[in-house]
């Protein structure tokens, strides 16, 4: 069973250009979760999904950043127009439907961004 | 949002135990969680703990929880080099909320 799958590992663009991020949940986990990581920081939630609904979005950004998790296809965190300050680590997080209440969140790798 | 903090380093030698510590704010967190991040690579669910255990233990780590004090600890035993890595302390309300993370402990295992 593969674990939670983000790509790409590394992305790097100039500031003003759109970054997409993808995450594949692990095979029959429903919840999305995208969390940041701001160098020697810890991280911070972003966004909660499931199919085709975004249930808590109290940690975007309000401008630029967006997020879906369609039907079919991966979650997709989608920054616009990027900044400097939006270099850092992006981590998607998935659970299954029914977790017992413990909501055991498992990690994808990370997707390391890096705006010139 | 409520804060989870953590003490940002600790070093033992190869053998001993670690002792890292975790305080939080949020009376209502439900679930606590030990993550652990090698370098370059995503995070590592450890163990948790329900907010109405005291105690939990697996293999090497043990999870003290005062829920009094709002205080976590997790130790390991028979620190290994293998063991060096950030270790992030983390809460959560009840299932299907986010994680409010600490800004994680640097382990360092010397030999």
């Amino acid at each position: 069973n593969a674990g939670v799958m983000q790509n790409p590992r590394h992305l790097v663009r100039r500031r003003g250009q759109e970054a997409r991020l993808r995450c594949s949940p692990m095979k029959g986990h429903s919840h999305v979760y995208w969390y940041r990581q701001l160098p020697e920081e810890g991280l911070k939630f972003m966004v909660y999904l499931q199919k085709e609904n975004i249930i808590d979005e109290s940690g975007m950004p309000k401008e630029r950043f967006s997020a879906e998790f369609p039907k079919e296809g991966p979650s997709i965190l989608r920054i616009q127009q990027v900044v400097r300050g939006d270099s850092a680590a992006y981590f998607c997080a998935s659970s299954p439907q029914s977790s017992g209440g413990s909501n055991e969140q498992f990690f994808g790798p990370g997707t390391r961004l890096t705006v010139l | 949002g409520e804060d989870v903090e953590q003490s940002l380093f600790l070093s033992v030698r190869e053998g001993d135990s670690s002792v890292i510590n975790c305080t939080y704010t949020d009376s209502s967190s439900t679930y606590l969680y030990w993550y652990k991040q090698e370098p370059g690579a995503g995070l590592q669910l450890l163990t948790y703990i329900f907010s109405n255990m005291d105690m939990k233990q697996d293999q090497r780590l043990t999870v003290l929880l005062n829920k009094k004090d709002k205080h976590l600890s997790l130790r390991i035993a028979d620190t290994q080099t293998g063991d060096s890595a950030i270790y992030f302390c983390a809460e959560s309300r009840n299932s299907g909320y986010a994680l409010n993370f600490g800004k994680g402990t640097s382990l360092l295992v010397t030999p």
